[in-house]
């Protein structure tokens, strides 16, 4: 199956600065790649998510890149507002259905 | 439109008792989910479905059961509760086709604990 595992649990940001969500990957048989926002109390969110044979994509205020060499996969935030706070999650698509990681939690500090 | 609802928001069982969670989307997407998500942990596939009458077991499937009679509702259900079920459950749906499925709509999750 697949393995999604992310560098770092948490992250704290000060408020305006950009920020970086990293995330890795065992298994590269994934079609899509895909970035979640959960806030406290709610169900995941969609963010971004970036197809396989791309290594970068943008959103509004997001940027996905992709490196398939390293199987790394990270997510940036720009100008990081109080309402970024949340737990962010990498997810692979398969068939489908999606493999989860554990989620970083980003603090943003005013 | 109101999404994907879930019921109940709260609910504590004893060990051995049954429920069903319930989940209904308006969405008209025949893709759903069922999810649930330990402490401090990403979310594990408990079952899904690609349409009415069709469903099949995601990663953790034991102490589970679905169905799927109308493209509308997915219920959970719990035969006999054990306290290692005890996490926040979530249901979501997505629409079909080759990148559809990746936006997946989440409920608000129902908290579940067995003592």
């Amino acid at each position: 199956g697949e393995s999604v595992g992310l560098h770092l649990p948490t992250l704290s940001v000060q408020e305006g600065d950009n920020s970086i969500i990293n995330c890795a990957y065992s298994n590269s048989a994934s079609d899509y790649f895909i970035w979640y926002k959960q806030e406290s109390g709610k169900g995941p969110q969609f963010i971004i998510d970036i197809r396989s044979n791309m290594d970068k994509r943008q959103g509004q205020r997001v940027t996905v890149l992709l490196n398939k060499t390293v199987k790394h996969l990270s997510l940036q935030i720009a100008a990081t507002q109080p309402g970024d706070s949340a737990v962010y999650f990498c997810a692979l698509s398969n068939d489908y259905k999606l493999s989860f990681g554990a989620g970083t939690t980003v603090t943003v500090r005013a | 439109n109101a999404g994907v609802t879930q019921t109940p928001k709260f609910r504590i069982l004893k060990i051995g008792q049954s429920m069903t969670l319930q989940c209904t989307q308006d969405m008209n997407h025949n893709y759903m989910y069922w999810y649930r998500q330990d402490p401090g942990m990403g979310l594990k596939l408990i079952y899904y479905s690609v349409g009415a009458g069709i469903t099949d077991k995601g990663e953790v499937p034991n102490g589970y059961n679905v169905s799927r009679s109308t493209t509308e509702d997915f219920p959970l259900r719990l035969e006999l509760a054990a306290p290692s079920q005890t996490s926040v459950y979530f249901c979501a749906s997505s629409g079909g086709g080759a990148e559809a499925y990746n936006e997946q709509f989440f409920g608000p999750g129902t908290r579940l604990t067995v003592l």
